[in-house]
């Protein structure tokens, strides 16, 4: 069955800290992985893709099939990162396609 | 984005009641989905349609009812039969031959 886990409920750094928040998934299919931000009072929105190799708002995920892990990482974390993080599976049905959502990572950057 | 919307943004009902959520997309984006959101679950699908007239229940689709008789709209229906209807509802929308989805703003329904 597919299933995204991420590990990490809440993860607290500081201003300037490196950050890495984990995801892994359980896929038998070849993967699309996203990650998601919602920040406070602001609607869920895709912060990045796997296919596209992007580096947005500093952020980079790789995907690695033989850990089947799909880590979000900034070098260095401002106060604006806080915010809650979704890890996101993209699986196709013949139904359609849909998403699998990991329980989500309440990231808090203090100052 | 800012072409998915919900309303209402707040919305409260009695025990035993149902209650309709709406959601409109004018992005023209074919596929349509339904997520609540409960703190430390992340989000689960409800309901999803890929087309017009046609819609598929998802993982939690006990209680809940849809209808997608317009590309641009599928209201959800929260009826007396969710056991645990509060909760926060997000309505997101795909594009046509891409994976990723499009989220609106939510609708926080509470039962009292």
């Amino acid at each position: 069955a597919q299933r995204v886990t991420q590990p990490e409920k809440l993860l607290s750094v500081f201003k300037g800290a490196p950050v890495e928040l984990k995801c892994n998934y359980s896929y038998s299919g070849s993967p699309e992985l996203f990650w998601y931000v919602q920040y406070s009072r602001q609607r869920l929105q895709l912060l990045l893709r796997h296919i596209s190799r992007e580096s947005i708002k500093g952020f980079t995920a790789d995907l690695n099939k033989g850990e089947t892990s799909f880590h979000l990482k900034k070098p260095f974390a401002q106060e604006e990162d806080s915010a809650m993080y979704y890890c996101a599976l993209s699986r196709r049905e013949t139904s359609g396609s849909r998403l699998t959502f990991g329980e989500g990572t309440q990231l808090t950057v203090n100052p | 984005d800012g072409g998915i919307t919900q309303s209402p943004k707040y919305l409260f009902r009695k025990e035993g009641q149902n209650v309709t959520l709406s959601c409109e997309q004018n992005l023209n984006h074919d596929a349509m989905y339904w997520y609540r959101q409960d703190p430390g679950q992340g989000l689960r699908l409800i309901y999803y349609s890929q087309i017009v007239n046609d819609f598929q229940k998802g993982d939690i689709a006990e209680g809940y009812s849809v209808s997608r008789e317009k590309k641009e709209s599928f209201p959800l229906t929260v009826t007396s039969a969710q056991k645990n209807p509060t909760a926060f509802y997000l309505c997101a929308s795909r594009p046509r031959a891409r994976p990723e989805q499009f989220f609106g703003p939510g609708t926080r329904l509470t039962v009292l």
